[in-house]
């Protein structure tokens, strides 16, 4: 059973429209992440939560909005989608205060902007 | 800045062969080091991991990485692949704050049966 699921699997959007990304961790874990993978770039990291709280953003644009509603969710708001948005994003988690910490990946979303 | 490199973009072995997919990184201070395997259409999964002590570490499923002050190197090795090995590699490295990592941009490792 995937302990990490993201919803959905695939996703195809319109230039400007608005998508929230699902993520729900049922690891009992306390940190969750949003990391892209565009074509032919490694993953980036975007997003850290811990407690569902942010605790750091890499991500520029405002457009991108994490949200956590209870503590083992994470969903990711995109605003005024362009093309370039077009990636894979995983959702991962992890259990903060290890040190090198590991963290688990759902499968992704696979967002198509066109 | 931190910075790693997988130099072989795709490699391709037999069953039963041994494999040795290369990473090299480019850190200034304390690191850790880490591999993770992706299978088609999954999720990134966790292999290894290092960050002091005895320089090679034992993974999942017979893989086993060598770190490399010297070489600043952390590649990753297995004696004997499965075909269901066949995935792709991505070497990651992490400051400080563990959870956000730089990974590389991945070997994809093909098993010939």
């Amino acid at each position: 059973d995937p302990k990490i699921i993201q919803k959905p699997k695939y996703l195809v959007a319109v230039t400007g429209s608005e998508k929230i990304l699902i993520c729900e961790q049922y690891l009992g874990h306390n940190a969750m992440y949003w990391y892209r993978q565009s074509a032919k770039k490694p993953l980036e990291f975007m997003f850290s939560y811990s407690y569902q709280k942010l605790m750091d953003n890499q991500t520029a644009s405002s457009r991108f909005q994490p949200q956590s509603s209870k503590k083992n969710h994470l969903d990711l708001q995109i605003t005024a989608l362009k093309p370039d948005d077009s990636a894979t994003y995983f959702c991962a988690s992890s259990q903060e205060g290890q040190g090198a910490e590991t963290l688990y990946f759902g499968s992704g979303t696979r967002l198509t902007v066109l | 800045t931190q910075t790693v490199s997988q130099s072989d973009a795709h490699v391709t072995v037999f069953e039963g062969d041994s494999v040795e997919l290369r990473c090299n990184y480019s850190y200034g201070g304390s690191i850790y080091l880490s591999w993770y395997i992706q299978h088609h259409g999954r999720g990134l999964q966790f292999l290894l991991k290092y960050y002091s002590g005895n320089p090679v570490v034992q993974g999942v499923n017979g893989f086993e990485a060598e770190f490399s002050k010297s070489d600043s190197s952390f590649h990753l090795r297995k004696a004997s692949v499965h075909w269901s090995d066949s995935a792709v590699y991505f070497c990651a490295v992490s400051g400080n704050m563990g959870y956000k990592l730089t990974f590389g941009t991945g070997t994809s490792l093909l098993v010939d049966p």
